[in-house]
């Protein structure tokens, strides 16, 4: 079974706009949800993450907004910019182990 | 801070041929590493968790004794290919967790090809 469902796969935004991806999971015991971005050739890198205490956490552009309720949390990039192309994947941490998403990719079109 | 290299970054190798690769945390001691392999297009998937001072464990279908991992400091773990295959071609990504609250930060990744 898929611990954590990522959507949507691929994304074209426009510069300056707002890119959205979803992630749903499964396990109500996890207890910690980073988002990282990965360039191509290179390790992912740890963009932001969340607690289930908190419903939403702004780091600059990005904001993680959670629903516990839901068992659901996003990533929004606001003003969205050429240099964001990347692929971003999704995690839910818990029993020592990360479960990633599947990815999604987003494409910033200048 | 909480910086993770690996080396090499790169490695052809011949099939029959064992490879080793080194995951090191930089500014943090680790005293958990986690081992993922990724395919093209395709998400992390985990291989092993690497506890320093003790043996890993290996997800369901990684063959141990093909991968074998040691974790030998809380700075460095590694893993060797044994015997490769073309079929082991892959990109190989390190972790290292920070603290005990869940945070993994990513090696660069080292891109293996078996000839």
């Amino acid at each position: 079974q898929q611990q954590v469902k990522q959507s949507p796969q691929s994304l074209i935004v426009q510069k300056g706009g707002i890119s959205i991806i979803n992630c749903a999971y499964e396990n109500t015991a996890f207890d910690y949800f980073p988002w990282y971005q990965q360039f191509p050739g290179k390790g992912p890198a740890l963009l932001i993450a969340i607690r289930p205490d908190v419903s939403e956490k702004k780091e600059g552009r990005f904001t993680i907004s959670f629903n516990k309720s839901a068992k659901q949390f996003s990533l929004h990039i606001m003003d969205s910019q050429p240099g964001d192309s990347a692929t971003y994947f999704c995690a839910a941490s818990g029993f020592n182990k990360f479960y990633f998403g599947s990815g999604t990719k987003l494409n910033v079109k200048p | 801070g909480a910086v993770v290299s690996q080396h090499p970054s790169w490695v052809i190798c011949k099939s029959g041929t064992s490879v080793k690769i080194e995951c090191r945390s930089l500014d943090f001691q680790a005293t958990t590493m986690f081992w993922y392999r990724q395919f093209p297009k395709q998400s992390l998937m985990l291989m092993a968790t690497s506890n320093e001072g003790s043996k890993a464990t290996y997800e369901q279908g990684v063959e141990k004794d093909k991968f074998l991992i040691n974790h030998a400091s809380l700075t460095l773990s590694t893993l060797t290919v044994t015997s490769a295959h073309p079929e082991d071609s892959s990109f190989y990504i390190c972790s290292a967790e920070l603290g005990g609250g869940g945070t993994q930060y990513f090696g660069p990744g080292t891109r293996l090809t078996v000839l």
